[in-house]
């Protein structure tokens, strides 16, 4: 089944410690990108891709950084920079800007500050 | 310009009872509008769409309502079941770009 996988489902970042987030997509998507879920709060674009090696900043880029080598992958590194890190992090992808892409998510990773 | 605005940010409906969730927006260059749902510890699932050339789209109990000219749109769930408390997400998004704009989200609870 196709579908976008991230990994993992938890994880406990330390004081001055960078992280890494995984998303991989086997849906050929062109488009992948990371949003940032805090409690009460809408979903917040940290770092989109259309293609590969190729990304942009988002509404909220400070603090993380991302690559793209690879068409199904798109790991997001929380960096020491993130103060405040504590949020569930979303992957998402679609096939891109056309009249009827749709946007599908992965199921997450709760990122807590030790 | 660029905000999507949700409301209530909350919302308790009895089982059978219908659930509306409203949404309202500023740029006339949006032109696709989702509906996302979000159970605790998942990712959101698009739940349904609408383009602004149609004032209404209906799937199963959910119908989201458009109105273009007042710039609002809005879901409404019809015989709310417990199974439909979750958090719902509106948004919108620009074809030919890559930005989605969300709401802040509606917690739904519904009562057994």
């Amino acid at each position: 089944d196709g579908g976008i996988t991230q990994s993992p489902k938890y994880l406990f970042r330390k004081e001055g410690q960078n992280v890494t987030l995984s998303c991989e997509q086997n849906l050929n998507h062109d488009a992948m990108y990371w949003y940032r879920q805090d409690p009460g709060q809408g979903l917040r674009l940290i770092y989109y891709s259309q293609i590969v090696n190729d990304f942009q900043k988002g509404d909220i880029a400070e603090g993380y950084s991302v690559s793209r080598e690879k068409k199904e992958s798109f790991p997001l590194t929380v960096t020491s920079a993130q103060k405040n890190p504590t949020a569930f992090y979303l992957c998402a992808s679609s096939t891109g800007p056309a009249t009827n892409e749709k946007l599908l998510f992965g199921s997450g990773t709760q990122l807590s500050v030790l | 310009q660029q905000q999507v605005k949700q409301s209530p940010q909350s919302l308790i409906v009895q089982k059978g009872g219908i659930s509306i969730i409203n949404c309202a927006y500023e740029n006339t260059a949006f032109d696709y509008f989702p509906w996302y749902q979000q159970f605790p510890g998942k990712g959101p699932a698009l739940l349904i769409a609408i383009r602004p050339d149609v004032s209404e789209k209906k799937e199963g109990r959910f119908t989201i309502s458009f109105n273009k000219s007042a710039k609002q749109f809005s879901l409404h769930i019809m015989d709310s079941q417990p199974g439909d408390s979750a958090t719902y997400f509106c948004a919108a998004y620009f074809s030919g770009t890559y930005k989605y704009i969300f709401g802040t989200g509606t917690r739904l609870k519904v009562l057994a």
